[in-house]
């Protein structure tokens, strides 16, 4: 069974501050998707992680995939205060067609 | 494009009642999964629709049923509901066989059951 752990679960920083969140999966996947969920908000995609290695950027945030530790990060530069909301990173079990999603990462940025 | 719409947005229901909440796929898009997120919590997958027949099933008992008609929109259906099916329940529809295969998600039917 695929299972997805994220962490921190609960991260508080000072804005202008750089950070990570880690995302470990279980199980072999072979795509992993980063979302953003603002309070009482769906889901927002961020990125999608194809392949070993892979490093994607936009603004502020980067996400990277590393098939073979079975583990993706989504780093933060320079944190801004509308960079709170709640990430998700997902990994894709293809056999059952579906995602399945870590816990969730609540980040908010003081200023 | 049209995004991925919901309906209803908000919906209050008693114990032992039933529920069909109703989801538009994106334009394009051939396939619908519906998600159960409980407050606090990662989105947990019910189902999966594609070309009008279940694809994938989560944990979920039988009284979450499904449809997928074929303008591609699909419904969900709760029997008999429980206090633990207060949640919100989101639908995401993707284009099967890319290889990106993204999910593209609405905006949410939230639940609540007294």
């Amino acid at each position: 069974e695929l299972k997805v752990e994220q962490n921190p679960l609960f991260l508080s920083m000072q804005e202008g501050k750089n950070y990570t969140i880690y995302c470990n999966y279980s199980t072999t996947s072979d795509r992993l998707y980063w979302y953003r969920q603002d309070p009482g908000k769906s889901l927002e995609s961020l990125f999608v992680l194809l392949s070993n290695g892979a490093v994607k950027q936009e603004g502020r945030l980067m996400a990277s995939l590393d098939t073979k530790a079975r583990l993706s990060t989504l780093h933060i530069t320079a944190a801004v205060h509308d960079l709170s909301a709640t990430y998700f990173c997902a990994a894709y079990l293809q056999g059952a067609q579906k995602l399945v999603f870590g816990q969730g990462t609540r980040l908010t940025i003081n200023p | 494009e049209t995004g991925v719409t919901q309906s209803p947005t908000h919906l209050i229901k008693t114990r032992g009642q039933q529920v069909t909440l109703r989801c538009s796929s994106q334009s394009g898009h051939n396939t619908v999964s519906w998600y159960q997120q409980a407050l606090g919590q990662g989105p947990q997958f019910i189902f999966q629709y594609y070309r009008e027949e279940e694809n994938g099933r989560g944990n979920f008992p039988p009284r979450f049923s499904g449809l997928q008609f074929p303008n591609y929109s699909s419904e969900l259906n709760v029997n008999a509901l429980e206090l633990d099916d207060s949640a919100l329940y989101l639908c995401a529809s993707s284009r099967s066989g890319t290889r990106v295969n993204e999910q593209y998600f609405g905006p949410g039917t939230r639940l609540t059951v007294t």
